[in-house]
């Protein structure tokens, strides 16, 4: 069964940092572009960032650029996003997600992980 | 960065009805798009990707149209279980965008 499972998550305080982890199985990780994408409370879906196959092409959102790192480890089938500098417009569920530029679809995602960015 | 434009935000139908929700590019995007249904708590699920391809194990009931800028999802006769919210995403160019999404609710 292909999978995915964050975990990380949690309460930081603003201008903390955080680190989310993507544990994969069911599937070959080391083929495949992973994402993070977050969902804030009550609204819409927005795309963090991607990383490819081989961890040598990393691409952000403007808005967390310079803050957060995503990265990967083929040896342990992860994908992680360290997070710096954390503002409260960050909070949200944070899903990772495999990601086809052929099809351009994100298929699987995991079950997603809460992080909560307050005082 | 490509903004993806969805409407209606919200729309009421009954079991049995057709729904059609358009998303719209800001510019030509060809057919980079997907479909995801998402329920609550839940991380969203892909319905349709390359515009118009069904997901397997998709029933096919859904259905995508579109290329270039304006496209279509319509879902033919509404079951209780597609009672949900739908996002289109681009897949041109990074960043990837969402659109606002629609959520489907029981009249």
């Amino acid at each position: 069964e292909v999978k995915l499972v964050e975990s990380g998550g949690g309460l930081v305080q603003p201008g903390g940092s955080l680190g989310l982890s993507c544990a994969a199985s069911g599937f070959t990780f080391s083929n495949y572009w992973m994402t993070w994408v977050r969902q804030g409370p009550g609204k819409g879906l927005e795309w963090v960032a991607n990383i490819k196959p081989d961890g040598s092409e990393k691409y952000y959102v403007d808005s967390v650029k310079g803050r957060f790192t995503i990265s990967r480890d083929t040896a342990k089938n992860s994908l992680y996003l360290q997070m710096n500098s954390l503002r409260a417009e960050d909070t949200a569920v944070y899903y990772c997600a495999s990601y086809d530029p052929k099809s351009g679809c994100l298929d699987p995602w995991g079950q997603g992980s809460l992080v909560t960015v307050s005082s | 960065d490509i903004q993806m434009t969805q409407s209606p935000s919200s729309v009421s139908a009954s079991v049995g009805d057709r729904v059609t929700i358009t998303c719209r590019a800001s510019q030509d995007i060809s057919s980079s798009l997907a479909w995801y249904q998402q329920k609550p708590g839940k991380a969203p699920k892909v319905l349709i990707y390359t515009a118009s391809t069904l997901q397997s194990g998709v029933p096919s009931r859904f259905s995508g149209r579109g290329s270039g800028t304006d496209f279509t999802l319509s879902i033919s006769r509404l079951q209780p279980e597609d009672f949900a919210t739908y996002f289109c995403q681009q897949a041109n160019s990074f960043p990837l965008t969402f659109g606002g999404g629609t959520r489907v609710e029981i009249k």
